[in-house]
């Protein structure tokens, strides 16, 4: 059964600062992996679709990566602002979609 | 403005008053699915469907029903609400079944 990790739980980091949250998942045969992010009370917003032929996939100040093999995926943000912050998840796909925890990002101005 | 809609966004009912939550989608989307929202335990995929007439149990489907006799509405049945589906219920859809997934704003449900 597939199962999608993110790591850490909680993220704080200074404005201005590049970071990285980290997906991993059980199952390396996926059709796709899918970035959101979700405001407190909000429903969630798609940053990024990776589909499982890809490697990275760009938006702006985004980056994700997608490595199958290893079973891992990485969202990469540039030059932090106050108002990315927010819950970040994760969702990778195959006959089901299933979702990571997600990662709560807090971005210190 | 291409959007997945719900509704309604709150309601609060009592145990074992059946409930109707709709989604509707504009994007002539084949794939449309369920998910609640818990605390500690994420987003969890209810109910979901490749097309019309085609639908296929999630991870939690105990106490949900759903149809899809429509492409672009997918409602979700509570027959007997019990206090343990209180939460928040989203909507989702994608141009197939490996297409980018668009959410709806959210229904928050409680049950007394």
């Amino acid at each position: 059964k597939q199962e999608v990790t993110q790591i850490p739980a909680a993220l704080s980091v200074p404005e201005g600062e590049n970071l990285v949250l980290n997906c991993s998942f059980t199952d390396s045969a996926i059709y796709n992996l899918q970035w959101f992010r979700q405001d407190p009370g909000k429903g969630l917003t798609s940053l990024l679709l990776i589909q499982s032929s890809q490697r990275e996939q760009t938006s702006g100040r985004l980056n994700a990566s997608l490595d199958k093999s290893s079973g891992r995926s990485t969202l990469y943000i540039a030059a932090s602002q106050p108002g990315d912050s927010a819950t970040y998840l994760c969702a990778v796909r195959d006959d089901k979609i299933i979702f990571g925890k997600g990662t709560r990002l807090h971005i210190l101005p | 403005e291409a959007q997945v809609t719900q509704n309604p966004r709150y309601l609060i009912t009592v145990t074992g008053k059946k409930l109707t939550v709709t989604c509707s989608q504009n994007m002539n989307h084949e794939y449309m699915s369920w998910y609640r929202q818990d605390p500690g335990l994420g987003l969890r995929q209810i109910y979901y469907s490749m097309n019309v007439e085609v639908t296929d149990k999630g991870d939690v489907p105990e106490g949900y029903k759903v149809s899809r006799k429509e492409k672009r509405n997918f409602p979700l049945i509570l027959e007997s609400p019990s206090p343990n589906q209180t939460s928040l219920y989203f909507c989702a859809s994608s141009s197939s079944g490996a297409g980018e997934l668009f959410f709806g704003e959210g229904s928050r449900l409680t049950v007394l």
